[in-house]
């Protein structure tokens, strides 16, 4: 069976605070891909970051950092100096080959929210 | 590339009515679509799979005959609710795969359905 698990549903910060994020995944798949997305108030799912199942390089992107471990089967997700516009809920997601398709499976997001 | 769009990204209807919801793909075509559903506060919950040319695959628990998926077209999916009820109140998002080969695939921004 193929499960993602964000333990946290809520968190709220202070503005420049620190932040991450946890994302575990169940898979048998040898190949899959991870992927974290941002949903704003409007709904729209916006794309962050994807890795697939072979790279385990950690990737930094401005405020954004992504700490992909296999050994422990996480894809953690860390905003640095976090901003009131980072308020929002974060999807991680797997995409394993289920069914004779690929498909999605999305965590129950966590729900950031950043005080100012 | 690689833009979804959906329409309408809202609408509200009377219960006992029937709401369609478009998916198009507008820079690449896409043989495979999928659409979701997402409740309040929820993740998103895969409903079908739709490919082009043949029958949906539906999801465990999802009623075919009241959920109607077309993909007449590499670039068109349609979702009809069927006698819509109060509790088909949701969110509703549509995904696309490129015909290419890649496995990721693309977010439609969502449509908003309310049922009075």
């Amino acid at each position: 069976a193929q499960k993602v698990t964000q333990a946290q549903t809520e968190i709220s910060v202070v503005e420049k605070e620190d932040v991450t994020l946890d994302c575990v995944y169940e898979t048998r798949d040898t190949t899959y891909y991870l992927f974290w997305y941002k949903q704003p108030p409007s709904g729209e799912l916006v794309f962050l970051i994807r890795r697939n199942s072979f790279d385990e390089q950690n990737e930094i992107s401005g405020r954004y950092s992504w700490n992909f471990q296999k050994s422990t089967s996480s894809f953690n997700f860390t905003i640095t100096a976090s901003q009131v516009v980072d308020s929002a809920v974060y999807f991680c997601a797997l995409l394993g080959f289920t069914s004779g398709t690929y498909k999605y499976i999305f965590g129950t997001g966590t729900r950031l929210k950043v005080l100012a | 590339g690689a833009v979804v769009s959906q329409h309408p990204s809202w609408v509200i209807c009377k219960s006992g009515t029937s709401v369609k919801i478009e998916c198009r793909s507008l820079d690449f075509q896409a043989t495979t679509m999928f659409w979701y559903r997402q409740f309040p506060k929820q993740s998103l919950m895969l409903m079908a799979t739709s490919n082009e040319g043949s029958k949906a695959t539906y999801e465990q628990g999802v009623e075919k005959d009241k959920f109607l998926i077309n993909h007449a077209s590499l670039t068109l999916s349609t979702l009809t609710v069927t006698s819509a009820h109060p509790e088909d109140s949701s969110f509703y998002i549509c995904s696309a795969r490129d015909r290419r080969g890649h496995n990721e695939q693309f977010f439609g921004p969502g449509t908003r359905l309310t049922v009075l």
